[in-house]
């Protein structure tokens, strides 16, 4: 299957709530990077962490990352409902810095105001 | 910030005509692009990596002579799809990076394509 599985695939919550996103790739890494993508729009880019770093924050983002389960969270906290979009993970391949990325399959959030 | 923008934003043709989108790096230089591909409700699916002033690297399963890119400046990658077909609908996006070594990508807004 493929580098970067997430899960849930589909997350509905209420605004205030926080929202929690899973990732898990098979591969080794040298970075690991979450990107947001509204309905029919291009990527956002989120947050980056390396494989050295196992928790990261921006905002009201907090990236975990466990390279020994191979696996990776995204939490919003506070939800709003401008937080609604299609979020995925994205693994480079680890060997040689080639730049290309692999993306999972990405979380749908909905975020009900 | 960086800035990628494609062109157009929008395409519907009919099959058989081929197809040009441009990706484009406003504010800096971009020695590499990425094209992928969009699926509804799917994820993206990376088809080739360009470089500016050598030939494209395609992506295991990507045709070269249905997808022909070229990186001719450093702030200008084309995907022409040629003799577009219904299944070559899909939503194209492309990428950028500063440089060899650069961790992040900057993304295009994406062109939908349609084809009849």
């Amino acid at each position: 299957s493929q580098q970067g599985e997430e899960d849930p695939q589909a997350l509905s919550i209420q605004e205030g709530e926080n929202a929690t996103m899973n990732c898990s790739y098979k591969t080794s890494i040298n970075n690991l990077q979450w990107y947001r993508q509204n309905s029919g729009r291009g990527l956002v880019h989120l947050i980056l962490i390396r494989s050295n770093e196992r928790e990261k924050h921006s905002g009201r983002l907090r990236v975990t990352l466990d390279t020994s389960k191979k696996s990776s969270s995204l939490l919003i906290t506070a939800s709003r409902a401008a937080d609604t979009a299609s979020y995925f993970c994205a693994t480079d391949k680890g060997s040689g810095n080639t730049g290309k990325l692999i993306f999972g399959q990405g979380t749908t959030l909905q975020v009900k105001p | 910030g960086a800035v990628v923008s494609q062109h157009p934003s929008r395409v519907i043709c009919k099959s058989g005509t081929s197809v040009k989108i441009e990706c484009r790096s406003l504010d800096f230089q971009a020695t590499t692009m990425f094209w992928y591909r969009q699926f509804p409700k799917k994820s993206l699916m990376l088809m080739a990596t360009s470089n500016e002033g050598s030939k494209a690297t395609y992506e295991q399963g990507v045709e070269k002579d249905k997808f022909l890119i070229n990186h001719a400046s450093l702030t200008l990658s084309t995907l022409t799809v040629t003799s577009a077909h219904p299944e070559d609908s899909s939503f194209y996006i492309c990428s950028a990076t500063r440089g060899v070594g650069s961790d992040e990508q900057f993304f295009g807004p994406g062109t939908r394509l349609t084809v009849l």
